[in-house]
């Protein structure tokens, strides 16, 4: 199994480009998490979807947009990016009943 | 925010030494959780220790969670270089969705 994976490792965009990051979970979990890491800042969530079909707000939401496309995927959009979204996104998901989130290698973000 | 912080931000050992590292938080939990995460990497579940337990043990880590404090611990017995890494707890709420909330993580260096 590869675990939770995440397209593009790296992205470098100018301010108001738009960008999509793709995560893909191979381990039949329902719930998939979006979060951005900030130095001194930890893990912050931007978005959750609990179930297939289902998305909701975390900590830090605005200035992006979630598709939870199927049980799989679950994608992340910058529609117009602003360099205080330069961070590193990570991608995790967890098996119903299950209480430990798996973690995606991370795409790194730069916007300038 | 509801992200907890962690106690010493950076720590610095030589091989063969323990390691503590604190972590506190500002809600009523179901669990705590600790992560690590190597250099550029997702993160990676430790252990878990749920509210009604007050200590926990897997090799050589070793967990405490004192909630009329609402406070962690982690002990890291013995270590090695290999145990360079960030490490995060993480709290999942007691009430509304069993999201993790983050501490900022401890910078663990073992010197060989």
């Amino acid at each position: 199994n590869a675990g939770v994976t995440q397209t593009p490792k790296f992205q470098v965009l100018k301010t108001g480009q738009s960008m999509t990051l793709q995560c893909a979970q191979d381990m039949n979990h329902n719930s998939m998490y979006w979060y951005r890491q900030d130095p001194g800042m930890g893990l912050r969530l931007i978005y959750y979807s609990a179930s297939e079909g289902t998305t909701d707000k975390g900590e830090v939401p605005n200035g992006y947009n979630v598709s939870r496309l199927n049980k799989r995927e679950f994608s992340l959009r910058l529609e117009s990016a602003a360099p205080s979204q330069t961070s590193v996104y990570f991608c995790a998901s967890r098996g119903w009943a299950e209480e430990t989130q798996y973690f995606g290698p991370g795409t790194r973000l730069l916007v300038l | 925010s509801q992200q907890g912080e962690e106690d010493p931000q950076a720590l610095s050992i030589q091989e063969g030494e323990n390691a503590t590292m604190n972590c506190s938080y500002k809600t009523s939990i179901n669990n705590l959780q600790w992560y690590r995460q190597n250099s550029g990497r997702g993160l990676v579940h430790l252990i878990l220790i749920r509210s009604n337990e007050r200590e926990k043990h897997s090799g050589r880590l070793r967990v405490t969670l004192d909630t009329s404090k609402k406070s962690s611990s982690l002990l890291i017995t013995a270590s090695r270089a290999a145990d360079t890494a960030s490490y995060f707890c993480a709290t999942a709420q007691a009430t509304g969705a069993n999201n993790l909330f983050f501490g900022t993580g401890t910078r663990l260096t073992v010197i060989p």
